[in-house]
């Protein structure tokens, strides 16, 4: 079945270091790749959105110069935490999803997630 | 208002027990809904998507209730592996996705 690779899985870091997470989609082509955060005991919440090829959509609240987001090819999306903070410590969950199938239906995959630890 | 609502639980049951999670949600044009499962520390897996008619696959049962907004989830026959959180999910405005906070479920021997 399809599947996303999400890399690493687990960071730990000192505060003010840039940690950049990767999210591949293995055997599809993801026209959209969306950024989640969940903290502890709390939901999954999206971050941004974005299409290949074009700047990220951010949801409101989430600050773009802090979390950069590239979505260079069909395969592969970014997510860049700049000068991370104790307070950034979250896991992050990357989906992707492909183009409709013969049914219509667009199926969404989910990464395995980054747990990230900043100290 | 939170797009969905869960109750987090925990609902702890016995081996064999039935049990139901309801969900709410505020965007009354949704189309699509889902029942995630997620274990601790993993990301989330698709269990069921919810259908208008209501639909059915094994042990759980998901109900979708258009005119008062909820969603609901029925697990039947309780094993120790369904213990996990379930994660309401609705797709909104723009194909996109929003989680319910969760709802805890731990079943006993």
């Amino acid at each position: 079945g399809a599947v996303v690779s999400q890399h690493p899985s687990w960071v730990i870091c000192k505060s003010g270091t840039s940690v950049k997470i990767e999210c591949r989609s293995l055997d599809f082509q993801a026209t959209t790749m969306f950024w989640y955060r969940q903290f502890p005991k709390q939901s999954l919440m999206l971050m941004a959105t974005s299409n290949e090829g074009s700047k990220a959509t951010y949801e409101q609240g989430v600050e773009k110069d802090k979390f950069l987001i590239n979505h260079a090819s069909l395969t592969l999306s970014t997510l860049t935490v700049t000068s991370a903070h104790p307070e950034d410590s979250s896991f992050y969950i990357c989906s992707a999803r492909g183009k409709p199938g013969p049914s219509g239906m667009q199926p969404q995959h989910f990464g395995d997630g980054t747990r990230l630890s900043i100290l | 208002r939170k797009e969905v609502e869960q109750d987090p639980g925990p609902f702890n049951v016995p081996e064999g027990a039935t049990v139901a999670f309801n969900c709410t949600y505020s965007n009354s044009a949704s189309q699509s809904f889902f029942w995630y499962r997620q274990d601790c520390r993993k990301e989330p897996k698709l269990l069921m998507s919810v259908y208008s008619s209501g639909n059915e696959d094994g042990r759980f049962t998901a109900q979708l209730n258009r005119a008062s907004q909820y969603i609901s989830l029925l697990i039947r026959d309780s094993k120790l592996s369904d213990s996990a959180t379930y994660l309401c999910v609705v797709k909104g405005n723009f194909n996109k996705f929003y989680f319910g906070s969760g709802t805890k479920l731990n079943v006993k021997p």
